[in-house]
């Protein structure tokens, strides 16, 4: 258990539609770092927030987009939704922005119709 | 050539067994560096961290670093059954001077202990 949950378990999805996928990070952590893993491959980062700010962003479309709240939890917004999409997104937490372990939640598999 | 890549696998190894499990990375100002465990179906477990050259160990598991060959290894001593996971290396890539915690990981290597 890493105290890293992620909302919800399993999506469903049709090409085009949007999708808000959710993240409490572990108590005491203030970065949030999101990562896209396709299947047999290793995790992408996608982006990461530390206080609320983006704080650095991976090779992904500005169709990918995330939030931080106050609390530290985040957000990863995915809009127009393509088939490529399709995959295990990772959520992990850390006590700050720098080279602290990252710990990741159970994930949230997407799948695109 | 690949940021991070790890030796090809499947690796299958006895019960009782050290398996060996290989990591190579691109930049070499690189300073954090990661194994991580993946059951099927699973997400990523951290097993080790590892910042400077050396070895360290914890319980069955050692990490072992090379920033001069920028090389990173895990090593399971007698290896059991519930090892059989994909072990993934993941590096704190410098590149661009950047500090923060973007991890890039290998492609994981397959790890099958049989009794």
């Amino acid at each position: 258990e890493t105290g890293v949950t992620q909302s919800p378990t399993h999506l469903i999805k049709t090409r085009g539609q949007q999708v808000t996928l959710r993240c409490s990070s572990q108590s005491g952590h203030n970065t949030v770092s999101w990562y896209q893993q396709a299947l047999g491959q290793g995790p992408q980062f996608i982006f990461q927030y530390y206080r609320e700010e983006e704080n650095g962003r991976g090779n992904f479309p500005p169709r990918f987009s995330g939030l931080q709240f106050p609390n530290y939890s985040s957000e990863l917004n995915v809009n127009a939704l393509e088939l490529d999409d399709s995959a295990l997104y990772l959520c992990a937490s850390s006590p700050g922005q720098g080279n602290q372990p990252q710990h990741f939640g159970d994930g949230t598999r997407l799948s695109i119709l | 050539q690949k940021e991070v890549e790890q030796n090809s696998g499947p690796l299958s190894v006895p019960e009782g067994a050290i398996a060996s499990l290989n990591c190579t990375y691109s930049d070499r100002v690189s300073q954090s560096f990661f194994w991580y465990r993946q059951y099927s179906g699973k997400s990523p477990e951290l097993i080790m961290s590892i910042y400077s050259n050396g070895d360290k160990e914890d319980g069955r598991f050692t990490a072992q670093l090379n920033k001069a060959s920028q090389y990173v290894s895990l090593l399971i001593r007698d290896s059991q059954p519930s090892d059989s996971a994909t072990y993934l290396c993941a590096v704190n890539l410098n590149a661009g001077g950047t500090s923060y915690g973007k991890l890039t990981f290998g492609q994981g290597t397959i790890l099958t202990v049989h009794p």
